[in-house]
């Protein structure tokens, strides 16, 4: 059965600085891979996926993730967060059917000014 | 493209209450997904229709829960009757193919 996990329930980071929201995840084969943010009260927005190729992918908003399969890892990285990133983050694992994915609990992001 | 469309966005209703939460999906998607969300579960897969039809409806919780997709372009999920623990914040998501999920605003909907 596939599992996503994000050891971080809240992450507080001072605007300007870098950010690393981490993901594992547990799968038999080769996951599609998928962060989504969601703003309050707002559904979830796709922020970057990953399905082969390069492992190194970048998205909107200036995020970018790596796709370490040793570590079975794919961790959401920001060089400089801004205030209106704050929001919940998750990182999700599926199948070719991105529907069927499963979601993280995800990840709480609090910017300071 | 106006997104995928809930409503209501708040529902309020009394236990033993019919609720019915709808959704209009972005034309042209093939997929269709209703998620629940709750603090204590996080996001769940609750039933998914691909081309109209439903294709895995084992995240139902019971069978006081049922949804429908009459067409491409609109989906219904119905609770009947509702529960305190119904309370939660429901999503409707669509897709085409492998593209990932374009999900709606949600209904906030509080079972009392």
């Amino acid at each position: 059965a596939q599992s996503v996990t994000q050891p971080d329930i809240h992450i507080t980071v001072s605007e300007g600085a870098s950010l690393e929201l981490r993901c594992n995840y547990s799968y038999g084969a080769t996951p599609y891979l998928f962060w989504y943010v969601q703003s309050p009260g707002q559904g979830l927005q796709l922020l970057l996926k990953y399905f082969s190729g390069d492992t190194l992918v970048q998205g909107i908003k200036g995020f970018e993730a790596e796709f370490k399969r040793s570590q079975s890892s794919f961790n959401l990285r920001k060089p400089s967060v801004h205030w209106s990133d704050a929001a919940e983050y998750f990182c999700a694992v599926g199948a070719t059917n991105a529907g069927k994915s499963t979601f993280g609990d995800g990840t709480t992001l609090t910017v300071k000014p | 493209d106006a997104g995928v469309i809930q409503s209501p966005r708040h529902e309020v209703t009394e236990m033993g209450q019919e609720v019915t939460l709808r959704c209009k999906p972005i034309s042209g998607h093939d997929y269709l997904f209703w998620y629940r969300q709750t603090m204590m579960r996080g996001l769940e897969l609750l039933i998914y229709f691909n081309n109209n039809v439903p294709i895995d409806d084992s995240g139902m919780p019971e069978d006081r829960f049922s949804a429908k997709m009459p067409n491409a372009s609109f989906s219904t999920l119905k609770i009947q009757p509702s529960e305190p623990r119904d309370s939660a914040v429901y999503f409707c998501a669509s897709s085409f193919r492998n593209s990932p999920l374009h999900f709606g605003n949600g209904t906030r909907l509080t079972v009392t």
